[in-house]
């Protein structure tokens, strides 16, 4: 069945270093892939997607980009804010139904 | 102004015991989600409807009974009420369903079953 794996449970990382939050995925159909972002005690936001094979969407300094014939869209940004200290999710969508499947979720911590 | 509504915010519920969470959307979309999160397995979809027609249902429990009053409304009624019930009870909207829809999540109900 279609799947979300996020190999990370918790990275832990100092302020201005990159950032990647891994994410593969298995689907049955052509596949749209989004990163989620929830904050402490709020609900989970939209932080990009993308539907386009090699397109490299980006958002707030975050971009991840769609590789097919990996199966991946790893999460990645060049400079780590504290304000980035957040859960992220990936999840996996497609034509065929109207629910997303999240994975497991990346706890990200920056410290000073 | 929040543009889904959940109701209430935090719930305290003794076991074996019923309870509705209220969930009501403004933002004129057709599909409406339920999705629980716990420290066990975060972000687990429920249920999906699409124009108030139940399109999808992840739940094993028959306890877990979604309710759709009006088109922007997506109750969730659960009865008999376990302490693993005990999470965090997330409403979700998307314009349609499929095609890569992205989802707005309302604020959460936290569940707590004593």
């Amino acid at each position: 069945g279609d799947s979300v794996t996020q190999t990370e449970g918790l990275v832990t990382l100092t302020e201005g270093l990159p950032v990647m939050l891994n994410c593969t995925y298995q689907s049955t159909y052509s596949p749209f892939l989004f990163w989620y972002v929830q904050h402490l005690n709020e609900a989970p936001k939209l932080l990009l997607k993308s539907f386009t094979d090699n397109k490299r969407p980006e958002h707030q300094g975050f971009h991840a980009t769609l590789h097919k014939s990996s199966s991946s869209f790893h999460l990645q940004k060049s400079s780590a804010q504290l304000s980035d200290s957040a859960l992220y999710y990936c999840a996996l969508g497609n034509y065929n139904q109207g629910k997303l499947i999240f994975g497991q979720g990346t706890k990200l911590s920056i410290k000073p | 102004d929040p543009k889904i509504i959940q109701k209430p915010k935090y719930l305290v519920a003794v076991t074996g015991s019923e309870k509705i969470l209220i969930c009501e959307q403004y933002l004129g979309h057709n599909a409406m989600y339920w999705y629980r999160q716990s420290a066990k397995k975060p972000l687990e979809f429920m249920f999906s409807y699409s124009y108030q027609k139940l399109m999808d249902n992840q739940t094993a429990s028959s306890r877990f009974q979604p309710q759709s009053s009006k088109k922007n409304h997506l109750d969730l009624q659960i009865t008999a009420l376990k302490p693993d019930d005990s999470a965090t009870y997330f409403c979700a909207s998307s314009r349609g369903q499929g095609a890569g829809s992205d989802y707005t999540f309302g604020s959460g109900t936290r569940l707590l079953v004593i």
